[in-house]
């Protein structure tokens, strides 16, 4: 089993529409919780980052994390063409320093 | 807003050469990383670095590599003996606080 485990896609919807971006995960030491925009040849931008279970709100961006099931999302209200980029969720343990990500999810968002 | 900076933003290199990667992280920031990232595939951690020695190197991370703090401001990634399968992206990351990574655009490099 894949330590983080994310579908690639691609994902591709209307503008407007939410968006829900989804990861699963094995290691059930994984305390800190990372969300990451990457555009074509681009470094990751962090979006969003939790600690341990439950929710965090910013802007049209909403991350949660549910422990007990091993999953953490990431939704996108009133998605825009600018949102179109891969989406890459990542994780890492308390106290650790190597991060773990998963492959990534590209987003289209269709004008 | 300050960023991460990295040179050269390609390099293009024949088997077997040693290359040197240079990573200029945020000037407040403490840990510093490198990870890699093949086309196509997830990226990668490869060593993370804090007070002038490595804190944790994946198994990526063999004695080909090594890094590097030089002066107060730079910081590289040097693979003394390039393979082809080292072609990737290679981006530095910096953060103050070991919990929020900002990544600089990365180097690209090809082995030939």
């Amino acid at each position: 089993q894949k330590e983080v485990e994310q579908d690639p896609g691609p994902l591709s919807v209307p503008e407007g529409a939410i968006v829900s971006l989804n990861c699963t995960y094995s290691n059930s030491a994984f305390q800190y919780f990372m969300w990451y925009r990457q555009y074509s040849r681009k470094g990751p931008e962090l979006l969003m980052y939790t600690y341990s279970s439950g929710n965090k709100e910013d802007g049209r961006f909403t991350a949660q994390v549910d422990k007990s099931s091993k999953y953490i999302s990431l939704f996108i209200r009133d998605s825009q063409p600018s949102d179109s980029a891969t989406y890459l969720c990542a994780m890492r343990v308390g106290g650790g320093f190597k991060t773990i990500f998963g492959a990534g999810t590209r987003l289209f968002v269709k004008a | 807003e300050p960023e991460v900076t990295q040179t050269p933003s390609h390099q293009v290199t024949q088997m077997g050469q040693e290359v040197i990667l240079r990573c200029v992280p945020i000037s407040n920031h403490l840990y510093f990383y490198w990870y890699r990232q093949i086309l196509g595939q997830k990226v990668e951690f490869l060593v993370s670095f804090y007070n002038n020695e490595i804190s944790e190197k994946s198994e990526i991370f063999d004695d080909q590599f090594s890094v590097e703090r030089p002066d107060g401001s730079n910081f590289t990634l040097k693979i003394r003996s390039t393979k082809l399968e080292d072609s990737a992206m290679y981006f530095c990351a910096s953060t103050g606080d070991s919990e929020t990574q900002y990544f600089g655009p990365g180097t690209r490099l090809l082995v030939l």
